[in-house]
């Protein structure tokens, strides 16, 4: 157990629809970041938050958003969502959020499915 | 473009013996590396890591191998047991200690260990 959890698990939705997965981190650690996996491909950065703070973005679609709350925890939110979003989405966590110093710790993820 | 590639889809070895899992990246920047092992329905377990002042770093029996020159980073298991049957992923990171440490992944190697 990493000590990063993710809700829900597994979410099933239709096209345009819009949905929320929710993350929180390892008690402690101020960074989370958000990857993306779809079929058969590596995970792919998202999104990093720092204390409430955006600090890096990767390919984020502009139908995806993410924040960070007062409490840390963060949430993703994907809309108008399309087939090719479904994938399993990962949430991880470090202290300080610095390159190279911190080991990620990610969370089981959230398998999303668009129908 | 793909900046951290894992070559082989999939490794088979026997028990007892080596497993050599090679990763190439093509970003000169990458200054960080590290080994995830994924099993399904959970999320990536770090393994080991090696920054790019060293060539070598070991973990019990998990060695990595860094040649900055061609590259290229390799993870040596030795001895395989069943148990490391898994998905492994490498990944990289750029500008260590710095503010942004979201990691780039390969698509992964999946690796049977046979009795």
């Amino acid at each position: 157990d990493s000590g990063v959890t993710q809700t829900p698990k597994h979410l099933i939705t239709a096209t345009g629809q819009r949905v929320t997965l929710r993350c929180s981190p390892r008690s402690g650690d101020l960074s989370v970041y958000w990857y993306q996996q779809s079929l058969d491909q590596g995970l792919q950065f998202l999104i990093q938050y720092y204390n409430g703070e955006e600090r890096a973005k990767g390919n984020i679609l502009e139908r995806f958003s993410a924040q960070q709350f007062p409490d840390l925890h963060s949430e993703l939110n994907l809309s108008s969502l399309e087939l090719g979003d479904s994938a399993l989405y990962f949430c991880a966590s470090t202290p300080t959020g610095l390159a190279g110093e911190e080991t990620q710790y990610f969370g089981p993820g959230t398998r999303l499915l668009v129908l | 473009d793909q900046q951290v590639k894992q070559n082989s889809p999939s490794l088979s070895v026997q028990e007892g013996r080596i497993s050599i899992l090679n990763c190439d990246y093509t970003n000169s920047m990458f200054d960080y590396f590290l080994w995830y092992k994924k099993y399904p329905a959970e999320g990536p377990t770090f393994l080991i890591s090696i920054s790019s002042i060293k060539d070598k770093n070991e973990d019990g029996r998990f060695t990595v191998f860094l040649n900055k020159s061609a590259k290229h980073l390799s993870l040596h298991i030795v001895p395989s047991q069943p148990g490391d049957s898994a998905v492994y992923f490498c990944a990289a990171s750029a500008g260590y200690g710095g503010s942004q440490g979201n990691l780039i992944f390969g698509k992964g190697t999946k690796l049977s260990v046979k009795p």
